[in-house]
């Protein structure tokens, strides 16, 4: 079943503004990752936060995660055409120490349109 | 650095065939996965290979089975393709107790008739 869903299903924006993505999820984990993928091709790693952090930046990235709501946000800043893409949250189970041996758990995705 | 590496990346099978999928990891991690990607949805976990000499079942394994070859290479089998498993796979890989991301190959295409 599916841990994480991501809201809006579909996004599109102007080229220079922000886009923000959300992400809910069911259970307890150890950390929480966002992924991209554009069209045809394979997901590329952006940024990991681990349950006891509650923001983090990279670039123009940043997330934050609330464990008491289980939820996730993903902002997006100074958008690109290059940044039309699927994101995906993925959630790592607390079962190993370092999260996720088992597998990442993947929502639904927010499919992000730019315009240029 | 190739990453992880999958072949073949587009495959069309009749109901019935068999066929494996080939993944290989050039980064030293320990943990490889297989998941499927459907319209629409996100990834689902079919299998995978926490360590070197094992694997364990994901959230649909049925129709498929896997081998752990060495630590580089995660092999995928349909032993009976159905029309089902039309869909697009994923080989990934991490290093599993730094809890850090997952390498994903740029999949296999697969389309059974």
């Amino acid at each position: 079943s599916q841990q994480g869903e991501e809201d809006p299903q579909a996004l599109s924006i102007q080229e220079g503004e922000n886009a923000t993505m959300n992400c809910s999820y069911k259970t307890s984990i150890n950390n929480l990752q966002w992924y991209r993928q554009n069209s045809g091709r394979g997901l590329v790693h952006l940024i990991l936060i681990r349950s006891n952090e509650r923001e983090k930046h990279s670039g123009r990235l940043r997330v934050t995660l609330d464990t008491s709501k289980k939820s996730s946000s993903l902002l997006i800043t100074a958008s690109r055409a290059a940044d039309t893409a699927s994101y995906f949250c993925a959630t790592a189970a607390q079962i190993y120490s370092g999260g996720g041996a088992d597998g990442l758990t993947f929502g639904k995705g927010t499919h992000l349109i730019i315009q240029p | 650095n190739a990453g992880v590496t999958q072949t073949p990346k587009f495959q069309v099978l009749k109901t019935g065939q068999s066929m494996t999928l080939q993944c290989a990891q050039d980064m030293n991690h320990n943990s490889m996965y297989w998941y499927r990607q459907d319209p629409g949805m996100g990834l689902r976990l079919i299998y995978y290979s926490a360590s070197e000499g094992t694997t364990d079942k994901g959230e649909v394994p049925n129709g498929y089975n896997v081998s752990r070859l060495n630590k580089r290479e995660f092999s995928l089998r349909l032993e009976s393709a159905a029309p089902s498993q039309t869909s697009v796979y994923f080989c990934a890989s991490t290093w599993t107790g730094r809890g850090g991301g997952y390498t994903f190959g740029s999949g296999t295409r697969l389309t059974v008739v």
